[in-house]
C-alpha cells in the first residue's frame, strides 16, 4: 500500500531562512509525486510535481523539490522564507486509477 | 484550475439527518474525488469516480454514498449524519491521462 510520511506537523522558520519540508513515501511502482499548498480557508493548490525526467523539479513561488529514488524521498525546499509562505503543505504520491495518497501535512509558521 | 465549485460552502446539521454535498466542474474532467480533511489526518479519500455512473470506494467510505449522473456533477451523501462526520470536505478533479488533481474550495460541515 502507498503511504506518505511528513514529519513535524508544525514547522517554524525565520523570515529569510531556508524552508525544508521532508517527505518520504512507499510505493510499489514508479511514483508520481506532488507537493500541494493550502492557504487558510482555501482548497489545495499544486506547488510542483514529479512525473518523469529531471529529478529536480521547480515549482511556483520559488519552491523546488528533488526526487531521490534510493531514499524514497521528495523533500521540498525554498532558500529564503517569506511571510506569504505561511500555509499548510501536503506531499502526495500517486497510486492506481489516478488516485493520490496524502501525507498528514506540515503547518509552516514564518517568524518575522 | 478546473472551474470547481462546491455547495453549500458551510452547513450545520443535526445527528441523524441526511446531507448532500455537491461538486460541480466546468472543464469536463473525467475523474472526480471526494476527500475529507481532519486535523492530524491530512486528506483521506472517501469515494471517487472514473466516469459517469462509475464510482468506487476510497479508504474512509463507511457512512457515505456518491452519485455521478453527469460528467460535471459529483454528489456526496451522508445518509444519516453523525458527529464523527464533522469535517471539511473537498472535491477534486483530474483530466484523463494526467495525474494532477485540482481542488475545489471546500465545504465545512458541522454535525451537532
Amino acid at each position: 500500500a502507498q503511504s506518505v510520511t511528513q514529519l513535524g506537523s508544525h514547522v517554524s522558520v525565520s523570515e529569510g531562512a531556508l524552508v525544508l519540508l521532508r517527505c518520504n513515501y512507499s510505493s510499489s511502482v514508479p511514483p508520481y509525486l506532488f507537493w500541494y499548498v493550502q492557504y487558510p480557508n482555501q482548497g489545495l493548490q499544486l506547488l510542483l510535481k514529479y512525473t518523469t525526467g529531471a529529478t529536480l523539479v521547480k515549482g511556483i513561488n520559488g519552491f523546488e523539490a528533488e526526487f531521490k529514488k534510493s531514499e524514497t524521498s521528495f523533500h521540498l525546499t525554498k532558500p529564503s522564507a517569506h511571510m506569504s509562505d505561511a500555509a499548510e503543505y501536503f506531499c502526495a504520491v500517486s497510486y492506481g486509477n489516478n488516485r493520490l495518497a496524502f501525507g498528514k501535512g506540515n503547518q509552516v509558521v514564518v517568524i518575522p | 484550475d478546473a472551474g470547481i465549485t462546491q455547495s453549500p460552502r458551510h452547513k450545520v446539521t443535526e445527528t441523524g439527518t441526511p446531507v448532500t454535498l455537491r461538486c460541480h466542474q466546468t472543464e469536463n474532467h473525467r475523474y472526480m474525488y471526494w476527500y475529507r480533511q481532519d486535523p492530524g489526518h491530512g486528506l483521506r479519500l472517501i469515494h471517487y469516480s472514473y466516469g459517469v455512473k462509475d464510482t468506487d470506494k476510497g479508504e474512509v467510505s463507511d457512512g457515505y454514498s456518491v452519485s455521478r449522473s453527469k460528467t460535471e456533477d459529483f454528489l456526496l451523501t451522508l445518509e444519516s449524519a453523525t458527529s464523527s462526520q464533522t469535517s471539511v470536505y473537498f472535491c477534486a478533479t483530474c483530466l484523463a491521462g494526467q495525474e494532477t488533481q485540482y481542488f475545489g474550495p471546500g465545504t465545512r460541515l458541522l454535525v451537532l
